[in-house]
């Protein structure tokens, strides 16, 4: 079975950039696994951001972005806000509609 | 509008059967493309997906929990059930049910509105 691999946690300065990626055991992660992101803030259901490698939602903060990097999937938080702070999940489709979401990665604002 | 609600047991017992309704409006899993997931979090771990119906009746389930899931759904009605079998303390977390995303006329593996959840506890 895939497993989907994230950064556990990551520090950023308000203002500054951060790059958190979503990494597939399988191999490099590609247009094909229609990697999406969630925002998750404690005692909320998740937040969808990004679908589909690099789309937004109507509702997601143009400062939030998706790419491939390094064979990898990636989601870019600039100009970092203090209301950014929160655990990020990536999802990747494994095929035959199969879904897989990472581990996590718990973003701190400092 | 999209909404999504879950309800079912709070407090399971090992061994049992937990079934879990998903009560949705704003759209119709009668309508071609459209899709309802559930996904679990157990308390301050990560999310994982569990199951997946399509409006066309296809079913697509987690290999891991495969042989303990059953979904199914009632489109009269607008609902989505999903039953899990032998339920263990592992178990215990908070479930989710989610709208499979399209728009545009495509439709892509994610799930743009979710459920506030509901906390399932397995214990004796």
């Amino acid at each position: 079975q895939t497993v989907v691999t994230q950064e556990s946690s990551l520090t950023v300065s308000p203002g500054g950039t951060v790059t958190l990626t979503c990494a597939s055991s399988t191999g490099a992660v590609t247009s094909a696994f229609y990697p999406a992101w969630f925002q998750q803030k404690p005692g909320q259901p998740p937040r969808p951001l990004i679908y589909s490698t690099d789309n937004k939602h109507s509702w997601t903060p143009a400062r939030f972005s998706g790419s491939l990097l390094g064979g990898k999937a990636a989601l870019t938080l600039s100009d970092v806000q203090p209301e950014d702070e929160a655990e990020y999940y990536c999802l990747l489709y494994c095929g035959g509609a199969q879904l897989m979401f990472g581990g996590g990665t718990k973003v701190t604002v400092l | 509008q999209i909404t999504l609600k879950e309800s079912g047991p709070t407090l399971v017992k090992p061994t049992q059967t937990l079934t879990l309704t998903c009560t949705f409006s704003g759209f119709s899993l009668s309508n071609s493309g459209a899709g309802v997931g559930w996904i679990r979090q157990p308390p301050g771990k990560a999310l994982e997906w569990l199951a997946l119906i399509h409006w066309n009746d296809d079913k697509r389930y987690s290999p891991s929990l495969r042989s303990r899931l059953t979904i199914t759904k009632d489109t009269s009605k607008n609902q989505v059930v999903l039953t899990m079998a032998n339920i263990d303390p592992v178990d215990t977390a908070t479930y989710y049910c989610a709208h499979k995303h399209c728009s545009g006329g495509s439709c892509y593996y994610d799930f743009d509105y979710w459920g506030q959840g509901t906390l399932v506890i397995v214990s004796s």
